[in-house]
């Protein structure tokens, strides 16, 4: 079955901290993997996006890791700040169509001064 | 448009309404997708056009739920006889021709009473 699983489920930080959020996915065949950040009341807005070749990928203070081999990402923020607070969200993309996304449940963090 | 827009951003329904959700893409985005996100999670795909053409609707959850985009641009989606489960945000998203990123609007927050 295709999932995407994310850690933690939320995540409070100070701000100018750095952290980790990570994403598992059972998803096959893989064609994309990227990193949304949702704000309250938003729609979800790309971070990043890694292809099958790509092992890391740099976005200002925003950089994402990707293992094809293990189908784990991971998030890293450096030197938070308060307007990073939101749902961090990791979604897959099968290869077949292009059109099949698999969403993570997200990470909600919190960065407080 | 500069971005996809949704209308209306908050909607209140009495159980048995009908609703119906509009959304703008961006302008010459070919391909228009639905998402329902329920509270905590992340977006569950609904359904797919390319155009006119809805090329997927696997994950509607039940014939209540209707989407169209007859001139291959807005779209609307209708629930019918609206039931408490349909509360949950319904973003939508477009994508230009062979592309591989999504454009989300800011969603529609439906809440049936």
């Amino acid at each position: 079955k295709n999932q995407v699983e994310q850690s933690p489920q939320s995540l409070i930080i100070l701000e100018g901290k750095n952290c980790t959020l990570q994403c598992n996915y059972t998803v096959s065949p893989f064609s994309n993997l990227r990193w949304y950040k949702q704000d309250t009341g938003r729609g979800p807005v790309s971070l990043t996006i890694m292809t099958f070749s790509e092992n890391t990928k740099s976005n200002g203070r925003y950089t994402a890791t990707l293992d094809a081999d293990t189908k784990q990402s991971s998030l890293h923020i450096t030197a938070s700040q308060l307007s990073d607070s939101a749902s961090y969200i990791c979604v897959v993309t099968v290869t077949n169509t292009g059109n099949q996304f698999y969403f993570g449940t997200g990470t909600s963090l919190t960065v407080i001064p | 448009g500069a971005g996809v827009s949704q209308s209306p951003r908050y909607k209140v329904a009495k159980r048995g309404q009908d609703v119906a959700l509009r959304c703008d893409p961006i302008s010459g985005h070919v391909s228009l997708f639905w998402y329902q996100q329920a509270l905590g999670q992340g977006p569950e795909f609904l359904t797919y056009f390319q155009n006119e053409a809805q090329l997927d609707k696997s994950g509607l959850p039940s014939d209540r739920f209707f989407a169209e985009r007859p001139e291959g641009s807005v779209s609307t989606l209708k629930i019918q006889r609206t039931q408490q489960e349909d509360s949950a945000v319904y973003l939508c998203a477009s994508r230009l021709a062979g592309g591989n990123e999504q454009f989300f609007g800011p969603g529609t927050r439906l809440t049936v009473l």
